[in-house]
């Protein structure tokens, strides 16, 4: 059962590339979610979704973009990156779109500098 | 404007010496608090959900507790292995899905053998 898989772990950009994070969840869940954790703050919601073929902006959505054709697939992508966007980056999802009694199941992160 | 903060930001204890990690917060009335364990290169590991004050949950060696403005999450006899860093969480009363989750910065704790 491998939950939340997320790739790659560490991702070193200059100024101005882009990439994909991918994140894989094999437990069927509706929602999934990306975050950024930055030290000293806490996780800052960057665009969900709740369901294939829906997304939505979270608090933080500037300079990223997500698409989800599949249930298991969640990509974020980085069109220009910047050093503002050197962070951490967690993938998470859920069984509900509505309500609080399935919790969050985090992915272990991909690790980003843009120098 | 909601707001979640925890405090202490560190915390370091002897193996065996209990204390407690403290999460306030200020929203416009509360539909749930989460607390979330984490390790060091590891994303966030989902230890409770409080919906309502004086609700308690416990797991080995911690507790949760809920207030009106605040939660708790006491430590017993702590060992090394949970060593971590505690994240709480709150949602906003009003909202059911998890776009409206306040997460806090964080307590890192420190056992030492």
């Amino acid at each position: 059962n491998a939950g939340v898989t997320q790739t790659p772990k560490f991702q070193v950009l200059k100024t101005g590339q882009s990439m994909t994070l991918q994140c894989a969840q094999d437990m069927n869940h509706e929602y999934m979610s990306w975050y950024r954790q930055d030290p000293g703050m806490g996780l800052r919601l960057i665009h969900y979704s709740v369901g294939a073929g829906i997304t939505d902006q979270g608090e933080v959505p500037n300079g990223y973009n997500v698409s989800r054709s599949t249930t298991e697939d969640f990509p974020l992508r980085l069109l220009s990156a910047a050093p503002s966007q050197t962070s951490v980056y967690f993938c998470a999802s859920t069984a509900e779109t509505g309500g609080l009694r399935s919790p969050l199941h985090f992915g272990n992160g991909t690790r980003l500098t843009v120098t | 404007e909601d707001q979640v903060t925890q405090s202490p930001e560190a915390l370091r204890l002897q193996e065996g010496e209990s204390s407690s990690l403290n999460c306030s917060y200020t929203v416009s009335g509360l539909r749930g608090l989460f607390w979330y364990r984490q390790d060091p290169g590891k994303g966030p590991e989902f230890l409770f959900t409080l919906y309502s004050a004086g609700e308690e949950k416990e797991k080995e060696r911690l507790k949760a507790t809920l207030t009106k403005k605040e939660s708790f999450l006491h430590i017993t006899a702590p060992k090394p292995e949970d060593s971590a860093t505690y994240l709480c969480a709150v949602q906003p009363r009003g909202w059911k899905t998890y776009d409206k989750v306040i997460f806090g910065p964080g307590t890192s704790l420190s056992v030492i053998p």
